[in-house]
C-alpha cells in the first residue's frame, strides 16, 4: 500500500512568489489533514477536509493560505503571496474511519515525509 | 486551550537500555493519543494509538500507557538499539466533533550509543 506523498519535498522561494504545495493521500482515505511546523517550534494543525470538503480550517494563519481537495483525491496548499515568517516543513496525512475487522485503528493518521518551504 | 508537553527534550542512552518518553497535556477530554517517529528530514512514522478508554498499547519492544485523568501518557521501549535513535512525539486529539485534529508535542530527541 502506498503511504502519503508530497511534492515537492524542497521549495525555495522569494518573497511575495506563490507557492504550490500537493499532497497524495492514502488511497480511499475520506480525512485529509495539513499541519506545518514552524523552525523551533511544534508542528501545528492548518486545516481537515473530509472527501472535498473543508471540515475544520481553524489553524490557517491568514488568508494567504488557501487550501483545496478537488474531486476529494489529492490537496493543494497554495500559499501567496509569500512572506518569510511561512518558512518550515509543512506536512500532509491521512486518515480512515474505524472498520469492522479493518486493519487500521480508529482515526489513526499516516504523515507524508513533509516539504521544507524556505522564504528567503 | 489543549497543550501538550513532553520531558525530557533530549535524551542520551546506552545499547540495551530502557527508554522511558513522558508526554504530559492539559484537557483530559481527549479522544486517542498518537505517538510517532521522525528521523532526521523525513516524515512521521506512527507508531502505537491509544484510544481514550484503552490504558495501553504494545507492539514489539514497544509500550505506550495512558492514563487519562492525570493527563500522562509513557512510552517505553525496551533495550534499545542504535537504530531507536530518532525524535518521538505525541500527539493528542480532542473528542471527534473536533475532527481528530492532532495537538503535538515538542518532542523528545532520543540517542542510543552503541
Amino acid at each position: 500500500e502506498a503511504g502519503v506523498t508530497q511534492f515537492p519535498s524542497h521549495s525555495v522561494i522569494e518573497k511575495g512568489q506563490t507557492v504550490t504545495l500537493r499532497c497524495d493521500p492514502i488511497s480511499g482515505h475520506d480525512n485529509l489533514y495539513w499541519y506545518r511546523r514552524v523552525m523551533g517550534k511544534e508542528i501545528k494543525f492548518l486545516l481537515h477536509f473530509v472527501k472535498e470538503s473543508k471540515q475544520d480550517e481553524s489553524g490557517m494563519p491568514n488568508n494567504r493560505f488557501l487550501a483545496e481537495r478537488t474531486g476529494g483525491t489529492y490537496s493543494t496548499l497554495k500559499v501567496q503571496p509569500a512572506e518569510l515568517e511561512d518558512s518550515g516543513v509543512y506536512f500532509c496525512a491521512s486518515s480512515q474511519e474505524y472498520l469492522a475487522g479493518g486493519p487500521h485503528s480508529y482515526n489513526e493518521q499516516f504523515f507524508g515525509p513533509g516539504t521544507r518551504l524556505t522564504v528567503l | 486551550k489543549q497543550e501538550v508537553t513532553q520531558i525530557p527534550a533530549a535524551l542520551s542512552v546506552p545499547e540495551g537500555e530502557n527508554l522511558v518518553l513522558n508526554c504530559s497535556f492539559t484537557d483530559s477530554a481527549i479522544y486517542n493519543l498518537q505517538w510517532f517517529r521522525q528521523d532526521p528530514g523525513k516524515g512521521l512514522t506512527s507508531l502505537l494509538l491509544i484510544q481514550s478508554s484503552q490504558r495501553e498499547q504494545t507492539s514489539g519492544r514497544l509500550n505506550a500507557s495512558l492514563d487519562k485523568s492525570s493527563g500522562r501518557s509513557t512510552l517505553y521501549i525496551a533495550a534499545s538499539q542504535p537504530g531507536d535513535s530518532a525524535t518521538y512525539l505525541c500527539a493528542v486529539s480532542l473528542i471527534k466533533a473536533a475532527g481528530n485534529k492532532l495537538t503535538f508535542g515538542g518532542g523528545t530527541r532520543v540517542l542510543v550509543k552503541p
